[in-house]
């Protein structure tokens, strides 16, 4: 079955610190795209990075770059030095066919 | 640049009652989507749209009909509305490939 599965409910993380969100995926089909949006809490989806199956190299972003794990099916989102303006909903998806599957997103509160 | 604009932001309906949410993009897209986020969970397609004069079914798509009325908008309608429906949506669009959705603003419905 075609799923994204996003195991942390939510994260507290210090201010200027990195943090990972975690994505794992599943599909049988060789083409597909992995995104992350972020959700603020006025409600608004904002597209982060997009991976294709066959880039060869992480996407990156700004201060956010993906860790792209085709044998394991992780898509995890890194922020680097994070900022308060990063507290905010992420959702990582997948692109099949017209359709995005979406995980069930990660609560991320930045403590100053 | 308006991008993907919705209508209503909100709107509270009686069981029963009927009401059309409209959605326009100005970005010359050829596929649009309609999606409900229900809380704690990512967002489920409902109907969407690959190209003008086309129509199909999404993830969930029990009590909805969709009209794509040209490239431009593609308004979602709700015939009999039932407290199930309560829920936030989401109007997108996209060029083929979806390698990134732009989304509206968001409808937050009540039903009651």
């Amino acid at each position: 079955a075609q799923k994204i599965t996003q195991t942390q409910p939510g994260m507290f993380v210090q201010e200027k610190e990195a943090v990972t969100l975690d994505c794992t995926y599943d599909t049988s089909d060789p083409s597909y795209g992995l995104f992350w949006y972020k959700q603020p809490s006025s409600g608004e989806m904002i597209f982060l990075i997009y991976q294709g199956s066959y880039d060869q190299q992480n996407a990156t972003e700004g201060r956010y770059s993906l860790n792209f794990q085709k044998a394991r099916k992780s898509a995890n989102l890194v922020i680097s030095a994070s900022q308060l303006g990063d507290s905010a909903m992420y959702f990582c998806a997948m692109s099949l066919n017209y359709q995005l599957i979406w995980g069930a997103g990660t609560k991320l509160i930045i403590k100053p | 640049n308006a991008g993907v604009t919705q209508t209503p932001k909100f709107q509270v309906l009686k069981t029963g009652q009927s009401m059309t949410l409209q959605c326009a993009q100005d970005m010359n897209h050829n596929s649009m989507y309609w999606y409900r986020q229900d809380p704690g969970m990512g967002l489920r397609l409902i109907y969407y749209s690959a190209s003008e004069g086309t129509t199909d079914k999404g993830e969930v798509p029990n009590g909805y009909n969709v009209s794509r009325l040209n490239k431009r908008e593609f308004s979602l309608r709700l015939e009999s509305a039932a407290p199930s429906q309560t829920s936030v949506y989401f109007c997108a669009s996209s060029d083929p490939g979806v390698e990134k959705l732009f989304f509206g603003s968001g409808t937050q419905l009540s039903v009651l």
